[in-house]
């Protein structure tokens, strides 16, 4: 089944401990990017991936990072969490070099909380 | 630079009722538009898309979008709502040559029985 996983699904931390969120399809997409939602905000883009080592900020990327080096992975990197990056977290994944023409598909999601 | 700007942040509507989601853009270039529809506790799903071509398009679950260039709008339209579309409507743009999709604020729309 074509799909896009993310792990975990929820997550709890304190201010300033490093931790990554995995994500990972098995389409074999070039393309890959993380959002973050907020109420009220709608999705925002925080990095994208246009394939293996290329990697490029998005809206939103203070705070995070994030590395490309398979194709299926894209880990996103949260060096020192704090509060305002508590959210909820998508992957997403599509085929198609030069951009996104195709259905771009989501993973399932992460809900982060920073304490 | 690309943007999205969903009108309405909640549209209440009685079931079996017709329902229009509003969503303008604003781009310097020429556009592919998109709706995601997010269910309750769940990731975005793709409900339909306009790439090039007839400026009416279907997509599942009996909505429809229409493209209008000169008032730079991608209204989301369906004839007869069921409760199961109950959900959190995201209209989306990406411009020529870019490889960002902006998301708008997105439309909760509750389904009255």
């Amino acid at each position: 089944e074509a799909q896009v996983t993310q792990n975990p699904r929820y997550l709890i931390t304190v201010t300033g401990k490093k931790l990554t969120v995995t994500c990972s399809q098995n389409m074999n997409h070039e393309y890959m990017s993380w959002y973050r939602q907020d109420p009220g905000l709608g999705l925002r883009q925080i990095y994208y991936s246009m394939n293996v080592e290329v990697t490029d900020k998005g809206d939103v990327p203070e705070g995070y990072k994030v590395s490309r080096k398979e194709k299926r992975n894209f880990p996103l990197i949260l060096e020192s969490p704090s509060p305002n990056q508590t959210s909820l977290y998508f992957c997403a994944s599509n085929s198609g070099q030069g951009g996104i023409v195709n259905e771009q598909f989501f993973g399932p999601g992460t809900r982060l909380t920073v304490l | 630079a690309q943007s999205v700007t969903q009108l309405d942040s909640q549209v209440p509507v009685f079931e079996e009722a017709p329902v229009e989601l509003r969503c303008n853009y604003s781009s310097s270039v020429s556009v592919y538009l998109f709706w995601y529809v997010q269910y309750p506790n769940q990731g975005l799903q793709l409900l339909l898309k306009y790439l090039s071509g007839s400026t009416l398009v279907k997509g599942i679950n009996g909505f429809e979008a229409e493209f209008n260039k000169s008032q730079t709008s991608f209204h989301l339209r369906k004839p007869s709502v069921h409760i199961s579309d109950t959900a959190e409507y995201f209209c989306a743009v990406k411009g020529a040559g870019s490889y960002q999709l902006t998301f708008g604020k997105g439309t909760k729309l509750s389904v009255i029985p």
